[in-house]
């Protein structure tokens, strides 16, 4: 079993949708990152969150450190939204080694 | 500020050769991480560097090694290389306590 599961592994919606990305981790986490990865490679950094709420335009990040889950959501979604959605874990005191999931393909149909 | 720059982009090499790639990060940051990203594995944590030492290392073969010098610039290298290792390759910089921030990457093509 994977330390960070994420789903659904695809995600197809229509522009200005909500849409909920989940992410599930079996480990003691230092912060709980979420990524967005365009075609191509790049990688931004959208959330670092180790409780609560983020909240960053149209990109909300919540996090259960009992439960172990967090979710991602975006409100009414667009087209250039489409980009896979990466959990990251950082654990053992470090921020700075990633346990990725696998990630979440989004595509947002107009 | 510039952002984190890796070179070269793409890289094209044969089995049994080395290649090193570099990775300049942002202005002020000092610790600089290494990831593997492959179509079948995903992405995977290599190295982390901080003031010239490594403080962590994931689960890969003594063929990866990196190294940082003391303008916090980053280099990974990979020796006798395998079809395997045929990768995008990115590094992050991070300043105390912050997110990462992520390199364009390395394509790396092993033939």
């Amino acid at each position: 079993k994977n330390e960070v599961e994420q789903s659904p592994q695809n995600l197809t919606a229509q522009e200005g949708e909500f849409i909920t990305i989940n992410c599930s981790y079996s480990v003691g986490i230092s912060a709980l990152h979420w990524l967005q990865q365009h075609p191509g490679g790049g990688i931004v950094s959208l959330f670092m969150l180790s409780s609560g709420k983020k909240k960053h335009g149209r990109l909300i990040a919540t996090i259960n450190i009992q439960e172990k889950h967090s979710s991602l959501h975006i409100t009414a979604s667009h087209p250039r939204d489409s980009a896979v959605y990466i959990c990251a874990v950082s654990s053992g005191g470090s921020n700075y080694k990633l346990t990725f999931g696998k990630g979440t393909l989004l595509t947002v149909n107009p | 500020k510039a952002g984190v720059t890796q070179t070269p982009r793409y890289l094209i090499k044969t089995r049994g050769q080395q290649v090193t790639l570099s990775c300049s990060p942002i202005s002020g940051h000092r610790s600089v991480s290494w990831y593997q990203q492959t179509p079948g594995q995903g992405l995977q944590f290599l190295f982390e560097y901080f003031s010239e030492t490594q403080r962590n290392k994931g689960n890969f073969p003594g063929r990866f090694s990196g190294r940082q010098f003391s303008n916090s610039r980053s280099e990974m290298n990979v020796s006798t290389l395998e079809l395997g290792d045929s990768a995008l390759y990115l590094c992050a910089s991070t300043s105390r306590g912050s997110e990462q921030y992520f390199g364009p990457g390395t394509r790396l093509t092993v033939t």
